[in-house]
């Protein structure tokens, strides 16, 4: 079955760590997002990239890095920088371009302790 | 600037009551207009989407939203509502080649037996 698959499903991280989430998807999208989701403020988006190689910022960037080295593959690392991180992480996928919606995971719940 | 607003943080229903989330939204350019749900801990599902033409749209279990242009708004709506509906509502407003969403701090949907 296609559909995104992000890995792991619950991540705690010491203070100060880098972590790296997976981002997986087989339904040959080209354009790939990460989201964040804080209980109260809905989804804001973090990166966002359109084709291998190439990603945007996008609303809350800061803290957080990623890559695209390959279509099917869209990681997302929290690195030390981050001062909040505990929250839900959204991966989703589309077509780029218009008249087309977006695809979600199962997201990844990361907490600092 | 670019924004979506669902006035409602919280809503309880009746077992077969009916229901309406307002979504309200501000958007430079033609909207493509989304729902989405989330059970918790999950990823998001779409229940539907607005891209052009007809202005009631239907979704999957039931679900519908009507597009008034006029009003900025694109309210979900169902006519009976299930125990099963229980869940989170996020209204999102995308478009562009990049196909962003922007999504509204969500309506948390309680039902009573």
């Amino acid at each position: 079955d296609g559909g995104i698959t992000q890995s792991p499903k619950y991540l705690f991280r010491k203070e100060g760590q880098n972590v790296t989430l997976s981002c997986e998807q087989n339904l040959n999208h080209d354009a790939m997002y990460w989201y964040r989701q804080d209980p109260g403020q809905g989804l804001r988006l973090i990166y966002y990239s359109q084709i291998v190689n190439d990603f945007q910022k996008g609303d809350i960037a800061e803290g957080y890095s990623v890559s695209r080295e390959k279509k099917e593959s869209f990681p997302l690392t929290v690195t030390s920088a981050q001062k909040n991180p505990t929250a839900f992480y959204l991966c989703a996928s589309s077509i780029p371009g218009q008249n087309t919606e977006a695809f979600f995971g199962q997201g990844t719940r990361l907490t600092v302790v | 600037a670019q924004s979506v607003t669902q006035p409602d943080i919280h809503i309880t229903v009746s077992e077969g009551a009916s229901l309406e989330l307002r979504c309200n939204y501000s958007y430079g350019a033609t909207p493509y207009l989304f729902w989405y749900v989330q059970s918790p801990g999950q990823g998001l599902q779409l229940l539907l989407k607005y891209f052009s033409g007809d202005t009631l749209v239907q979704g999957i279990k039931g679900f519908e939203a009507e597009f008034k242009r006029s009003q900025s708004s694109f309210n979900l709506r169902k006519p009976s509502v299930h125990w099963s509906d229980a869940a989170e509502y996020f209204c999102a407003v995308g478009g562009g080649a990049t196909n962003k969403l922007i999504f509204g701090t969500g309506t948390l949907l309680a039902v009573q037996p």
